[in-house]
């Protein structure tokens, strides 16, 4: 079966510690691959997103980065965190292929609070 | 400009009423997503459409492809409804999949 996970589910870290969260799915290849963050009180904001090993697009700049060493998984990294980054980050993920009507995958989520 | 708007930002009803959340999006999509997100913040998918209406107990959801528009329906609410709503939609860009998130619409429903 087709499922995502991602961890840890909440983290507290301080101010410019390095942080490193991840995402892996199963019952799937090639899929196209999603960070997301959402601010106190705000929406969805997309982050990263990855189609493929090696390759991902940046939709804001800001303080993190992103690498997906293997097919099935999506790792978002920050090398000093700043109070800003709290947040509530989701990996999320849609088959590859393009056809009419793909299904997405949520993560359950990750609570960061920098301090 | 968002590529995905949602309306209400925020919802409060009564316990029964008919509840109505309005999505729309800017380009042609390959599929239309309603979520539901507890306060927690874990986010349960609640459809997935490309067409036509879908139907699951209490809820509806809608699309209408010419008008690029989407609704989602909650008849008889009660208060476990409460939440927030959220669109999202898979784009189609360069080849490459982009799922994009409504800002979400947050529903209380009082009994």
């Amino acid at each position: 079966s087709q499922t995502i996970h991602q961890w840890p589910a909440t983290l507290v870290q301080p101010v410019g510690s390095p942080l490193s969260l991840e995402c892996t799915v199963e019952g799937t290849s090639n899929p196209n691959l999603y960070w997301y963050r959402q601010a106190a009180g705000r929406g969805l904001q997309l982050l990263f997103y990855s189609v493929g090993i090696g390759q991902i697009s940046s939709e804001v700049p800001q303080n993190l980065s992103a690498s997906r060493p293997q097919d099935r998984q999506f790792i978002l990294s920050s090398k000093k965190l700043l109070l800003s980054d709290s947040g509530f980050y989701l990996c999320a993920w849609v088959p590859r292929g393009g056809y009419e009507g793909a299904e997405a995958f949520f993560g359950q989520g990750t609570r960061l609070t920098v301090v | 400009k968002n590529e995905v708007e949602q309306s209400p930002q925020n919802l409060t009803a009564q316990e029964g009423e008919f509840i109505t959340i309005n999505c729309s999006y800017s380009v042609g999509i390959s599929a239309l997503h309603w979520l539901q997100q507890h306060p927690g913040g874990g986010i349960v998918s609640l459809f997935m459409l490309s067409s036509g209406k879908k139907k699951h107990g209490r809820l509806i959801a809608t699309i209408n492809i010419q008008e690029k528009h989407s609704s989602l329906h909650i008849t008889a609410s009660h208060p476990r409804d409460s939440a927030v709503y959220i669109c999202a939609a898979t784009f189609i860009i360069q080849g490459a999949q982009k799922l994009v998130f409504g800002q979400g619409t947050r529903l209380t429903i009082n009994p």
